[in-house]
């Protein structure tokens, strides 16, 4: 399998439940992106990662916590999320922090 | 970080070219513009990017004015496939390098 994969593509959850994101790259990238896309909103950046090591936290609430065990694997896990929390969250790798960004497809995430 | 201008939408007819504009007069001398489109239902995908001179790839064509305060992309062909959500963005690599996401142009293509 090629470029960014992300699983699952489509997550219901309550707001009690606990879940995870995982974004998968094959393209030997170092860095890797969580992004938020919530309807009629453009992208957000939320965190960055850059050789395993977090470099960038947008102001993301506690809820939301992301894991990079190794350059090619990134995690987002969710706990105690809100109905607002509903929206497309998209990863995101690159060669370096300031190459060309090959996005995964997304994870349509619905609050209940 | 420097802000960028697009029509929100824009529509074309299949097979010919679309110019989608984009404004950016706070430009910065070490800001690229770079250019990604969303097509429905995927994420955002590179399309061009440059500097200062015009740049050209099988995607597009990017033609940047003279003072860098505005640029151009070009789709020679408009296809059905072309139709997405044209973000163009100014990236300073000299720094973090972060993209940052307007609404940009919807460009629906009509057959």
């Amino acid at each position: 399998e090629t470029g960014v994969t992300q699983t699952p593509r489509h997550l219901v959850m309550g707001m009690t439940n606990k879940k995870s994101l995982k974004c998968e790259q094959h393209l030997g990238h170092n860095a890797m992106y969580w992004y938020k896309q919530s309807a009629k909103k453009p992208l957000e950046l939320m965190f960055v990662y850059n050789f395993k090591e977090q470099t960038e936290n947008n102001s993301v609430p506690s809820r939301f916590s992301p894991e990079c065990p190794n350059s090619s694997h990134l995690f987002l896990h969710l706990h105690t999320l809100q109905p607002e929390d509903s929206a497309l969250y998209l990863c995101a790798s690159s060669q370096e922090q300031v190459g060309t960004q090959y996005f995964g497809p997304g994870t349509r995430l619905t609050v209940l | 970080d420097a802000k960028t201008t697009q029509p929100n939408s824009m529509e074309s007819n299949e097979e010919e070219p679309v110019h989608l504009p984009c404004n950016h007069s706070t430009i910065s001398g070490t800001d690229y513009i770079h250019w990604y489109r969303q097509l429905p239902s995927q994420g955002p995908e590179y399309v061009i990017h440059g500097l200062t001179s015009n740049v050209n790839n099988r995607m597009a064509s990017l033609a940047i004015a003279e003072d860098r305060k505005s640029s151009t992309l070009i789709l020679h062909r408009a296809t059905l496939r072309d139709a997405a959500v044209y973000y163009c963005i100014l990236r300073d690599t000299g720094n973090t390098g972060k993209l940052i996401f307007g609404q940009g142009t919807t460009l629906q293509v009509k057959p």
